[in-house]
């Protein structure tokens, strides 16, 4: 079975707008922690932000949040004010446990700005 | 400091042939992997490692051969290269142990064909 789930193969925003891009996980392990990675087309892997499964907050780094509903185990990434330079594909990435190592990978949302 | 780097950035190889994609961090990171990203699948782990001489296989390991002499240094063998082994290849790193977040830093990522 899947572990992470992007539905959303490309999207568009228009410059300014804020933009959300799903991801949905799975796993039977109370401790794990979500991850979004951008992806440029230059192809570079930028780590974007990071929640924790025990974190009461919704993580936030500067434009970036991240829309966490765990009893619906959802990571959405929400992207305000939209930028030109935002266009990339976009990853979401789980580990499992406490100490985990591994990540899983979804297959990327491709995103694009629209000026 | 270099972070991750990767080397070659481009390979072409014909079927058969091997080659090892290096990858080297002077982050002093216990925790290294491979990855290969192939489209419309995210990213997925080959091998890992969390320390000098220890490895483990992930996800998609058959074809590739690891070692981890160094904490440094993560060589990656294609011992008979083949077509379907035409991918991005990223080498990882990050710190083991219990961390809010363990974010994983990536190399540049080395493009390979196969003929």
């Amino acid at each position: 079975a899947q572990k992470i789930t992007q539905t959303q193969p490309g999207m568009f925003v228009q410059e300014k707008e804020a933009v959300t891009l799903d991801c949905t996980y799975d796993t039977s392990d109370p401790s794990y922690g979500l991850f979004w990675y951008k992806q440029p087309s230059s192809g570079e892997m930028i780590f974007l932000i990071y929640q924790g499964s025990y974190d009461q907050q919704n993580a936030t780094e500067g434009r970036y949040s991240l829309n966490f509903q765990k009893a619906r185990k959802s990571a959405n990434l929400v992207i305000s004010a939209s930028q030109l330079g935002d266009s990339a594909m976009y990853f979401c990435a789980m580990r499992e446990g406490e100490y985990g190592n591994k990540l899983v990978f979804g297959a990327g949302t491709i995103l694009r700005v629209k000026s | 400091n270099a972070g991750v780097t990767q080397t070659p950035k481009f390979q072409v190889l014909k079927t058969g042939q091997s080659m090892t994609l290096q990858c080297a961090q002077d982050m002093n990171h216990e925790y290294m992997s491979w990855y290969r990203q192939d489209p419309g699948m995210g990213l997925r782990l080959i091998h890992y490692s969390v320390g000098a001489g220890i490895t483990d296989q992930g996800e998609v390991p058959n074809g590739y051969n690891v070692s981890r002499s160094t904490t440094e240094d993560f060589p990656l063998r294609l011992l008979s290269a083949a077509p379907s082994q035409t991918s991005v290849y990223f080498c990882a790193s990050h710190r083991v142990g219990l961390a809010e977040n363990n974010e994983q830093f990536f190399g540049p990522g080395t493009r390979l064909t196969v003929l």
